[in-house]
């Protein structure tokens, strides 16, 4: 299985719901990974998790909360949305090197999730 | 700011005309990475060039890329309408698992 899924496909929320996004992969990938894409931008890096620990926040605002249950789950936990973070949810993700070794880093390539499109009203 | 930037923005070409597409970065990378998005959906990747590599090759694919001028090219030979997409390039630098991508080139390909 080469794939990563992602559910929903499309979401509209209020400014006061609490939603969750989710993606799933069963490569054994243990790196994963959430970004963020405007319209007819490039995805903007929002979280990463290696071997399930997060390694990389860019800032990110609070009102975004990831979490990754085990190696092949990966959540993105929304909370009191702004009409701006409206935008198309990427996951990804990509193998990492062998835990323990110096290196755990990612140089290879990362399998994209199909996204969410999330509106925010 | 932006690590990569692309150009052309926007290219539109004939089904069997070649796209070239450029994308130059501003500090050292240890990989470079092409990738398609057809529109509103997931990005495929195409194609990783080291950065001890200068050329690379993949089907009609061809990626060149210049260490020293900090930039690389995506050359797809013989284009399809079905190449229409926008083609990011995405650079791996540091010791981080982090890909930074480039502002991309939407590619129209017309019967």
């Amino acid at each position: 299985d080469t794939e990563v899924t992602q559910t929903p496909k499309h979401l509209v929320m209020g400014m006061t719901n609490k939603k969750s996004l989710k993606c799933e992969q069963h490569m054994g990938h243990r790196a994963m990974y959430w970004y963020k894409q405007k319209a007819k931008k490039p995805p903007e890096l929002m979280f990463v998790y290696s071997y399930e620990k997060l390694s990389i926040n860019e800032s990110v605002p609070s009102r975004f909360s990831p979490e990754c249950p085990n190696s092949s789950l990966l959540n993105l936990h929304l909370h009191a949305l702004q009409p701006e973070d409206s935008a198309l949810y990427l996951c990804a993700s990509s193998p990492l090197g062998l835990a323990g070794a110096r290196d755990l880093s990612s140089y290879n390539e990362q399998f994209f999730g199909p996204g969410t499109r999330l509106t925010v009203l | 700011s932006q690590q990569g930037e692309e150009d052309p923005q926007a290219l539109s070409i004939q089904e069997g005309e070649n796209a070239t597409m450029n994308c130059s970065y501003k500090t050292s990378i240890n990989n470079l990475q092409w990738y398609r998005q057809n529109s509103g959906r997931g990005l495929v990747h195409l194609i990783l060039i080291r950065s001890n590599e200068r050329e690379k090759h993949s089907g009609r694919l061809r990626v060149t890329l210049d260490t020293s001028k900090k930039s690389s090219s995506l050359l797809i030979t013989a284009s399809r309408a079905a190449d229409t997409a926008s083609y990011f390039c995405a650079m791996r630098t540091g010791t981080a698992s982090k890909l930074t991508f480039g502002t991309g080139t939407r590619l129209q390909v017309t019967l």
